[in-house]
Order: C-alpha cells, then sequence, then structure tokens
C-alpha cells in the first residue's frame, strides 16, 4: 500500500528556470494539497486540488505558480522563473473523498535556487 | 488568517520520561492533527482528533481535543531515543480545507 510519492526528492535551479514538481497521491486519496516549509517552520498551505480541479488556491503566489491534476497522471506544481525566495521544502499531501481529514504527506521536494 | 502557538519550542529529556506538549489557537478549530516530522523527511499523522473533548491514543501517545476547541495537548509516555523529532500539532478551522500547522516541537531524548 504504497503512501504519497513526490519526485524528485531534491531539485537545483538556477535563477529564472522552471521547477515542476510531481506528486502521486495515495491510493483511492482523489484530492490533492501542496504545501511549502522554509527551514524551523511549519507547512504552510498553498493549494487544494481534485482531479481537473482546482478547489483552493488561496495559499498560492499570483504568479509563477500553477498547479494542476490532471484526470490521468500525478499532480504537477509549477514554478516559472524560481528565484532563491523559492528555495524551501515543498510537501503534497493526500486525503480520501471524505474531508476534512487526516492529510498524508509525501516526502517531499528540496527545492534549491542558485 | 488563523494561527497556532505550539509550546515548548524544545524539549530536552532523558530516556524514558514523559513528554506533554500542546497547541493554542485564537479561533474554534473543528479538527486537531499531530503530526511528527524526522530530518528529511515528510509530517507522518501521529492522532487525529474530530470532537471536542475527544481523547485517543496510539501506542505510547496520546492526544487531547479541548473542550474550547481552541487547544489540543499530545502526550508521550516513557520516551524512547527513536521519540527524536518535530512534533506539530495542525488543525482545520471551520468549512476550510487548509491545514493551518503549529510551528512545532523540537524533541530530544538523552539516551
Amino acid at each position: 500500500n504504497a503512501g504519497v510519492m513526490q519526485n524528485p526528492r531534491h531539485l537545483v535551479r538556477r535563477r529564472g528556470q522552471e521547477a515542476r514538481l510531481r506528486c502521486s497521491p495515495m491510493k483511492g486519496h482523489s484530492h490533492v494539497y501542496w504545501y511549502r516549509q522554509l527551514p524551523e517552520e511549519g507547512l504552510k498551505f498553498m493549494v487544494y486540488l481534485q482531479k481537473e480541479n482546482i478547489i483552493d488556491e488561496s495559499g498560492m503566489p499570483k504568479e509563477r505558480f500553477s498547479a494542476e491534476f490532471p484526470k490521468e497522471g500525478p499532480s504537477i506544481l509549477r514554478i516559472q522563473q524560481v528565484v532563491r525566495g523559492d528555495s524551501a521544502a515543498y510537501f503534497c499531501a493526500s486525503s480520501p473523498p471524505v474531508t476534512p481529514g487526516g492529510q498524508y504527506f509525501g516526502p517531499g521536494t528540496r527545492l534549491t535556487v542558485l | 488568517g488563523q494561527q497556532l502557538n505550539q509550546s515548548p519550542q524544545s524539549m530536552f529529556i532523558q530516556e524514558g520520561e514523559d513528554v506533554s506538549m500542546n497547541c493554542t489557537s485564537s479561533s474554534i478549530f473543528n479538527t486537531w492533527l499531530w503530526y511528527k516530522q524526522e530530518p528529511g523527511e515528510g509530517p507522518v499523522l501521529l492522532i487525529a482528533l474530530y470532537k471536542a473533548g475527544e481523547l485517543t491514543s496510539n501506542g505510547r501517545l496520546t492526544a487531547q481535543f479541548g473542550i474550547t476547541r481552541k487547544d489540543s495537548f499530545l502526550n508521550i509516555s516513557a520516551s524512547i531515543p527513536s521519540d527524536v523529532g518535530i512534533y506539530f500539532c495542525a488543525g482545520f478551522g471551520a468549512g476550510s480545507y487548509q491545514l493551518t500547522f503549529g510551528k512545532g516541537t523540537k524533541l530530544s531524548v538523552i539516551p
């Protein structure tokens, strides 16, 4: 029973490049959430998606950030024209259709912008 | 926005001691969750609480959802070295899908 999977685990980008982070939810989970964590901080909500729908993106920066959860395949968090301040750990969580309930987190993608 | 105040920020305890940490909120939460995070990993769900006053155990861990719905605590009994990590409280406000996290309690266990 595989948990939430994220890849890559580590991603290094130069300023101005694009970062693509992938998340496959747990089997049977149709809700996906993305969070960002800075060092020594708790996680901060970014976006909540269901298949082919963005439900709540109130925590996501208006520019350069986008997220999708297509009918087939993983959820993608995309950061265009990365800046040094985007360096952080990005976590994906999933939950079953009954919400709100416990969210189960993946291992995270650690993005470093040079 | 909603904020969670988690205390203490860090704890150093002897192996075998009991541990208590708590979380308070400025607003009402409908669900409280406790997570543990180890270096380089994602948070692992330990306990979920859904009703005011609810007391739930998971092995040596016990957590309670405060009657006022503005606080929760987590107790760990007879700590062992593998309890080391950062413990986060998190919660959902009314009608919200956004988990709000505390800043964490960093636990160190001295063998």
